[in-house]
Order: C-alpha cells, then sequence, then structure tokens
C-alpha cells in the first residue's frame, strides 16, 4: 500500500520568504508528526497530530513555525520569513496504534 | 527529559562481520524502542521495534534486544554486507513523541 508521501523533496528558497512543506499521511492513520534533521545532528521533535488536533507542539523553535492538519489527513508545516538556520531535512511520519511510526522521504530545504 | 545516546558514532568494517550497535537512554518509562535505518538523502526505514514488555526481537539477521532497568538497547547485525551501510538510529518513544539518538554511521566494505 501507498507509504507517507511528502511534498516538495526539495525546496530552495530565499531569506526572508515563506515556504509551505506538505505530508500526505498513510491512509487512516490518526497520528501526525513532524521533525527535522539540521546537517550533522539528529532528528527533532517539531509537532504531533492526533487527529486534527495538535496535543504537543513543544517542538516548534520559534512563531514562524505552523502546522496544521485536515480532515484527519494531509498536514503542512508553514515556515515564515524563513533563516538560514532553518535549512534542514524535514520528515514527517504517521502513525495508528502499535505506537509505531511511518516514515516519508522527507523535504530538503535549503534557504540561501 | 529524555537523552538517547548512541555508540559507536561510526564503524567500518569487513564484509561478513558480526555486529553490535549500542542505544542507552536515561529514562526508563519508554513505551518503545524502535530502531531505524536512513540511506543518504532518504527517510527512515523501521527496522525493529521492541514494545516496553519485550525483551528483544527478531527479523532475518538484525536482533535488537531491549533492558529498561539498564536503559540500553542493542542491534546485532549478522553476517554484515555491504548493502547494510547507512546510518542506523535508535528512538526511544516517551508519551506522545519519538527521541531520537545521534545514530551510527556504518559502512561495510567488500
Amino acid at each position: 500500500g501507498a507509504g507517507v508521501s511528502q511534498s516538495p523533496s526539495n525546496k530552495v528558497t530565499e531569506k526572508g520568504k515563506d515556504v509551505e512543506l506538505r505530508c500526505d499521511p498513510i491512509s487512516g492513520h490518526t497520528a501526525l508528526y513532524w521533525y527535522r534533521q539540521r546537517l550533522g545532528q539528529g532528528l527533532e521533535f517539531l509537532i504531533y497530530f492526533q487527529g486534527n488536533s495538535a496535543p504537543d507542539k513543544s517542538g516548534l523553535p520559534s512563531d514562524r513555525f505552523s502546522a496544521e492538519r485536515t480532515g484527519e489527513s494531509v498536514s503542512t508545516l508553514t515556515i515564515q520569513r524563513t533563516q538560514q538556520e532553518d535549512s534542514a531535512v524535514y520528515l514527517c511520519a504517521s502513525e495508528q496504534g502499535a505506537n509505531e511510526q511511518y516514515f516519508g522521504p522527507g523535504t530538503r530545504l535549503t534557504v540561501t | 527529559k529524555q537523552e538517547v545516546t548512541q555508540i559507536p558514532a561510526a564503524l567500518s568494517v569487513p564484509e561478513g562481520e558480526n555486529l553490535v550497535l549500542n542505544c542507552s537512554f536515561t529514562d526508563s518509562a519508554i513505551y518503545n524502542l524502535q530502531w531505524f535505518r536512513q540511506d543518504p538523502g532518504k527517510g527512515l526505514t523501521s527496522l525493529l521495534l521492541i514494545q516496553s514488555s519485550q525483551r528483544e526481537q527478531t527479523s532475518g539477521r538484525l536482533n535488537a534486544s531491549l533492558d529498561k532497568s539498564s536503559g540500553r538497547s542493542t542491534l546485532y547485525i549478522a553476517a554484515s554486507q555491504p548493502g547494510d551501510s547507512a546510518t542506523y538510529l535508535c528512538a526511544s518513544y516517551n508519551t506522545d513523541k519519538l527521541i531520537f539518538g545521534t545514530g551510527t554511521r556504518l559502512q561495510v566494505f567488500p
């Protein structure tokens, strides 16, 4: 069956611009997660959705970052006024019970 | 706050060797522990998931163990192959998210 998909796979943007990253979870998965991996570093948790609600957004690094989920399906992560330190691979994962997360291929964001 | 550490950070071995990758965590109140493989430029592939009530899981040449009381997990790779070359990540599931280690970068040469 179809796995988690993310788009775009790569995004290059100029400093100060806004970007939107998209995640399509596995159909029927109620939980959705966003993580970030900066070059040479480990994965950092950003935000978690259960259905369309975000009970834990403790990992969002600043108020320039926001995320939403609609229809208990697709999620978008928006970064406003991008900075160079936002350059990273943004990974999305979904989960349906058993606490096992399935990851998408990621979006590589480069801020110039 | 959960901290996950992986040792070694990098490993280079000849084909055929048996390997042990180590993962330690500071908070034993975990729901499960998951091992992933990450290939350059790609996402994460789940290898094994050990529930908190379990001691080990096996899949093919891979075996992962979990000792919650000591805060340790190991991933054993038998008869390593060049195709095993990748970064291996362990992650503990705490409350509502995965906490990742920084990974072990494995290279298996022919």
